[in-house]
């Protein structure tokens, strides 16, 4: 049981470059989500998807996009990486209802130039 | 303690010493609280949960308490281990209805010494 799997593990960008970050959960739960997570610093919310082709912003969706065309994907997308978005980046999956306890993929670092 | 806002506060602590990690939480209707683990390069896992209905929920040298009153959450760690060492977070989720979205905390780093 692989749970949540995020791809790739590590990712160099240039100013200006875009890239998707892939997320993928095999529990079959409705709720999927994106943070991403400074030094020093919680885990903020980019974007989530309470189900299948819904999506919604979080606390800090500017610069990023998402999509979710199937139940088990969760796809953010930088149209136009900057260094501020420099980060880890978390994905995670839940229930949805009731105890919401969320699994979280290992984490995608990503470094903007 | 833990407190949104704050810089990320960091408990030392022997092996074999109990560790009490505290979380003020803001949203008075919030009724359901998870704690999350955080070891170096990997991402939260969850600890243990606790409803509002309930002060208190014992798992496997794990003890959560909850205070509604003061809005007070803590984790409550037995005879800890090098193991433990980690960044711990909890979450509030709002009550049924809502979007149950969970609010994170910004986390308190746990040192063990060996």
């Amino acid at each position: 049981n692989a749970g949540v799997t995020q791809t790739p593990k590590f990712q160099v960008l240039k100013t200006g470059q875009s890239m998707t970050l892939q997320c993928a959960q095999d529990m079959n739960h409705n709720s999927m989500y994106w943070y991403r997570q400074d030094p020093g610093m919680g885990l903020r919310l980019i974007y989530y998807s309470a189900s299948e082709g819904t999506t919604d912003k979080g606390e800090v969706p500017d610069g990023y996009n998402v999509s979710r065309l199937k139940k088990q994907n969760f796809l953010l997308g930088l149209e136009s990486a900057a260094p501020s978005q420099t980060s880890v980046y978390f994905c995670a999956s839940s229930p949805g209802q009731g105890k919401n306890i969320q699994y979280f993929g290992a984490g995608t670092r990503l470094s903007v130039l | 303690g833990e407190s949104v806002g704050l810089h990320l506060p960091t408990l030392s602590v022997q092996e074999g010493d109990n560790s009490i990690i505290n979380c003020a939480y803001s949203n008075s209707a919030s009724d359901y609280f998870i704690w999350y683990k955080q070891e170096s390069g990997k991402g939260p896992q969850f600890i243990i949960d606790i409803r509002s209905n309930m002060d208190k929920r014992q798992g496997q040298r794990v003890t959560v308490l909850l205070n509604k009153t003061v809005k007070h959450l803590s984790l409550q760690i037995a005879a800890t281990q090098p193991g433990d060492s980690a960044v711990y977070f909890c979450a509030e989720t709002p009550a049924s209805g809502g979007s149950y979205i969970p609010t994170f905390g910004r986390g308190t780093s746990l040192i063990v010494h060996p």
